[in-house]
């Protein structure tokens, strides 16, 4: 099996653009769909981004997803960072028998 | 409006059982597999286990299988974990969830595993 590696955390000022990495450790980040996921403290995971870079209604176009098959990893960037983006943001993608695999998950601060 | 309700969880001593139920509503229920996805306290997301829209393709993560065992009521909507032979590391908030990428996930149900 694989693993999905994230920071730990990221950070940045209003305004600004922060990414976030997930990195596939084996097999092709583009043979499966990745999905990004925010979660504020005790709530439940909402997607921000599905199927790499599709943002469902209600996303801010604020958040767009990307992969890079040369790096073999998926982005999740932010921009013009907002207080209310802080929150814990998971990648998610599957392995061969479409088992959901998670990412450790990012802690984004807003400073 | 969509609803995924976990209930049925609790605190039980390791080697105990449980029964976790997710009931649906606000969607066309056969159209869609529901996952279970638990996180530790103060850890990431891990998925545990599907099952698809007719109940024919069943998986678990190897941390759980043979241990739990999903099953779902299109009649009634809903979804059931058993979970046997329960161990420490089973302390989580259990959601369960569509499809991936697919909101909302329900609100999340505690499990305390613990003597």
């Amino acid at each position: 099996n694989f693993l999905l590696t994230q920071p730990h955390s990221v950070s940045g000022s209003p305004g600004e653009t922060i990414t976030i990495s997930c990195t596939r450790s084996s097999g092709s980040i583009v043979s499966k769909f990745v999905q990004w996921y925010r979660q504020r403290p005790g709530s439940a995971p909402t997607t921000v981004i599905y199927e790499n870079n599709q943002r469902p209604s209600g996303v801010p176009d604020r958040f767009s997803g990307s992969i890079d098959s040369s790096s073999n990893s998926a982005s999740l960037t932010i921009s013009g960072l907002r207080t209310e983006d802080e929150a814990d943001y998971h990648c998610q993608s599957y392995d061969t028998n479409y088992h959901w695999v998670f990412g450790g998950g990012t802690k984004v601060t807003v400073l | 409006e969509v609803h995924l309700v976990e209930s049925g969880g609790g605190l039980v001593k390791p080697g105990g059982s449980l029964r976790l139920s997710c009931a649906a509503s606000g969607f066309i229920f056969t159209s869609y597999s529901i996952h279970w996805v638990r996180q530790a306290p103060g850890k990431g997301l891990e998925w545990v286990s599907s099952i698809n829209s007719d109940s024919s393709d069943l998986k678990y993560a190897d941390s759980v299988k043979g241990r739990f065992s999903i099953s779902r009521d299109n009649a009634k909507n809903s979804v059931s974990l058993q979970m046997n032979s329960l161990r420490v590391e089973d302390t989580a908030v259990y959601y369960c969830a569509r499809d991936a990428g697919v909101d909302p996930w329900g609100q999340g149900i505690l499990v305390t595993v613990s003597s």
